[in-house]
């Protein structure tokens, strides 16, 4: 539910341009993934991160624990990107889990 | 060639019956879980197992077992199905430590 919130729920892009999503948690998370389901309902991950930054092609995301979100940037949006992003946070437990929370997810479009 | 396969892949059953849904992976992963999303919503963690004849409970174990008879397998059983199971459910598996979680293309359950 609200641990962890997605923002904007929906995203209409140009081809070409390019386009951020937020995530912010109200759990303590210790790390963070970043999924896209796809129009046939798979699931891909793109990120796995601690806080910090990684880059992956036109994809880049930031992971902020002490501020409690994390980012996904979308760079020269093209039309395979289109489907869900869901972010999903590992919070803290007192041990070893892997158990994630997940978003609601931002559905995105990319329009030629 | 998947690494996280799922059986069946659609499955329609009625109320009252006994489901049981497969999961295999070949990633050699310690960790694997069950998740359920709901049309237009994030995934929820059903139950999870971090070794084989053990499993744990997850967000919203009620109406469901799991089985973890070997690393490989994962099954989510549901005893007497109730219409509110009607969902996808997706099977993940990750590694020790670094929590990346890879996922099976999901299986569509519907319960009339």
């Amino acid at each position: 539910g609200d641990k962890v919130k997605q923002s904007p729920s929906a995203l209409s892009l140009q081809e070409g341009t390019n386009s951020a999503l937020r995530c912010n948690f109200s759990i303590a998370a210790t790390t963070v993934q970043w999924f896209l389901q796809n129009p046939r309902g798979s699931l891909i991950n793109l990120f796995y991160l601690v806080p910090g930054t990684k880059e992956n092609g036109r994809l880049k995301s930031t992971f902020n624990s002490k501020e409690s979100y994390s980012t996904l940037h979308i760079r020269d949006a093209q039309l395979e990107d289109s489907g869900t992003y869901f972010c999903a946070a590992e919070g803290y437990t007192g041990g070893l889990s892997g158990k994630l929370t997940f978003g609601e997810g931002t559905q995105v479009t990319v329009i030629s | 060639e998947a690494a996280v396969t799922q059986s069946p892949r659609s499955k329609v059953a009625v109320t009252g019956g006994k489901v049981t849904l497969s999961c295999h992976q070949t990633n050699n992963h310690d960790y694997m879980y069950w998740y359920r999303q709901d049309t237009g919503h994030g995934l929820r963690l059903i139950h999870y197992s971090y070794v084989a004849d053990s499993t744990e409970k997850g967000d919203i174990p009620d109406g469901y077992k799991a089985s973890r008879p070997s690393q490989e397998n994962f099954s989510l059983i549901l005893e007497l199905a109730s219409l509110s199971q009607t969902a996808v459910y997706f099977c993940a598996s990750s590694g020790l430590g670094v929590y990346e979680q890879y996922f099976g293309p999901g299986t569509r359950l519907t319960v009339l």
